[in-house]
């Protein structure tokens, strides 16, 4: 099992610049989360997907972040246009949910964004 | 609002003492409960996860208990290890609100050799 796959691990770019983080979660798993942890907020629930549906994008701080999963291996975060308050640590997580107990969550190693 | 807090928000101990690490919630309708360990510059790795109707799960030298009508969880860790230095959250998943998770800041752990 290869767990959750994230890329990049670091991005540094420009202010304005347009940023994709991408996900592959575990293969089986039907639920991907996106996270982002600050020093100042801990870790925030941006958005979840449910079999490749969103679900709750109540976390996305703005319209300047979108998130897609076309399909149940791949997802993208994009922030468009990229703001200094942006510098995070960026989760992808992924489980399986709603059969039976819930399964925890795994979380790849995530991407450092550092926005200039 | 469910909010989930964990004190102290650091600890240090010497190798081989036994600790608990604290973590509370205000709202009581959860599904489970769950501790994960963070290690720096690493995502996070689930330790165990504590369905609603359980009271406590181990694993190892880690035993996580759940008192859901008093809003309590600890983590207790046995014979503690220079190697068990991270950083542990926990997180609850509330009802009505999908499959998220709620989560503490974390309390920063060093174990000195």
């Amino acid at each position: 099992d290869a767990g959750v796959i994230q890329s990049p691990r670091h991005e540094v770019t420009e202010m304005g610049q347009e940023v994709t983080l991408r996900c592959k979660p575990i293969s089986g798993h039907n639920s991907l989360f996106w996270y982002r942890q600050t020093m100042m907020r801990g870790l925030e629930l941006l958005i979840y997907f449910n079999n490749n549906v969103p679900i709750d994008d109540s976390g996305m701080p703005e319209d300047r972040f979108s998130a897609k999963m076309p399909n149940a291996s791949f997802s993208t975060l994009k922030i468009q246009p990229s703001e200094p308050r942006d510098s995070a640590v960026y989760f992808c997580a992924s489980s399986l949910l709603g059969q039976g107990e819930d399964q925890p969550q795994h979380f790849g190693d995530g991407t450092r964004l550092s926005i200039l | 609002k469910q909010e989930v807090t964990q004190i102290p928000a650091a600890l240090s101990v010497p190798e081989g003492e036994n600790l608990v690490l604290n973590c509370s919630f205000t709202d009581s309708a959860i599904y489970n409960l769950q501790w994960f360990r963070q290690d720096p510059g690493k995502g996070l790795t689930s330790l165990l996860l504590i369905q609603s109707s359980q009271r406590e799960q181990t694993s190892g030298r880690l035993n996580a208990s759940l008192d859901k009508s008093s809003g309590r969880s600890t983590l207790y860790i046995a014979a503690s290890q220079p190697g068990d230095s991270a950083t542990y959250l926990c997180a609850v998943r509330p009802y009505n609100q999908g499959g998220k998770l709620i989560f503490g800041q974390g309390t920063e752990l060093s174990v000195k050799p």
